[in-house]
C-alpha cells in the first residue's frame, strides 16, 4: 500500500503571501490530520478532517485553515505569512477518526521570508 | 491529560537492547500508551501501542505495569538506523487534539 504523499516537498514564499500545502493519505483512510513542526515548539496539531468535515482543531490562529476532498485527500491554506510559520507541515492519515495510530508523510518544509 | 516523561537523551551501542520508560502518574482509565519514532526531517513513525501488560510487534516490545504510571519501551538489538527521537504520547482515543508530542528521548546508536 503506498503511505501518504505530500506535495510540495519545499516550499519557499514571502511574508505576506498565502500558501496552500496539498495530503494525500493511504488509500482506505478517511481519517487525516495536520501538524506543525519546528524546532522551538516541537509537534503541534492543527487540525483533523474526517467525511470531509473538520472534527478537532488545535490551538493556531484562524490563518491556517484546510479541508478535506470526498476521495479523503486534504489541504491545507495559510493565508497572510509570518516568518513564524515557517516550519515542517505534517499530514497524518488514519483509518479512524481521532485515533492515535496514524501514519505520516514526509512533510512539506515551507521557509517563508 | 496525562503528563509524560520521558529522559531526553539517551546512548547505546549497536547489538544491544534499549529500554526507553515513559512516567505518567496522573493517567486516566481510557487513556491508552502510543510510541511514535522520528527521524530528521520525516514524519513520526507509528511504533507501537498498548493499554496494559506487554504488547510486541515486529519492530518492539511495550511493557506496561498493573498500576500504568509508567510505561517502557523495548528495542531488541539496535542499530545504528534506530538513531531517532522516540516520543511517549498517553491519551484517550477519539481525539486526535489531545496527541501531544513532547520533547521525546534523543537515542543514539553508536557503533
Amino acid at each position: 500500500k503506498a503511505g501518504v504523499t505530500q506535495t510540495p516537498r519545499y516550499l519557499i514564499k514571502t511574508r505576506g503571501q498565502q500558501v496552500t500545502l496539498s495530503c494525500s493519505p493511504i488509500s482506505g483512510h478517511r481519517s487525516v490530520s495536520w501538524y506543525q513542526q519546528t524546532p522551538g515548539q516541537g509537534l503541534q496539531f492543527l487540525f483533523e478532517y474526517f467525511s470531509e468535515t473538520q472534527r478537532n482543531k488545535g490551538n493556531f490562529p484562524g490563518r491556517f485553515s484546510g479541508r478535506q476532498f470526498s476521495n479523503s485527500r486534504s489541504e491545507m491554506n495559510v493565508s497572510t505569512l509570518e516568518l513564524g510559520d515557517s516550519a515542517l507541515y505534517l499530514c497524518a492519515s488514519s483509518s479512524q477518526l481521532g485515533s492515535y495510530e496514524q501514519y505520516f508523510g514526509p512533510g512539506t518544509r515551507l521557509t517563508v521570508t | 491529560l496525562a503528563k509524560t516523561t520521558q529522559p531526553i537523551s539517551m546512548d547505546s551501542y549497536e547489538g544491544q537492547e534499549v529500554n526507553i520508560t515513559c512516567s505518567h502518574n496522573n493517567i486516566a482509565t481510557n487513556d491508552y500508551i502510543t510510541w511514535y519514532q522520528q527521524f530528521p526531517s520525516q514524519g513520526p513513525r507509528f511504533i507501537i501501542q498498548g493499554y496494559k501488560t506487554k504488547v510486541t510487534n515486529e519492530v518492539a516490545s511495550l511493557f506496561i505495569p498493573a498500576d500504568r504510571k509508567s510505561s517502557t519501551l523495548s528495542l531488541p538489538r539496535v542499530s545504528l538506523s534506530d538513531t531517532a527521537v522516540y516520543y511517549c504520547l498517553v491519551g484517550p482515543p477519539g481525539n486526535t487534539g489531545k496527541l501531544i508530542f513532547g520533547q521525546g528521548t534523543t537515542l543514539q546508536v553508536k557503533p
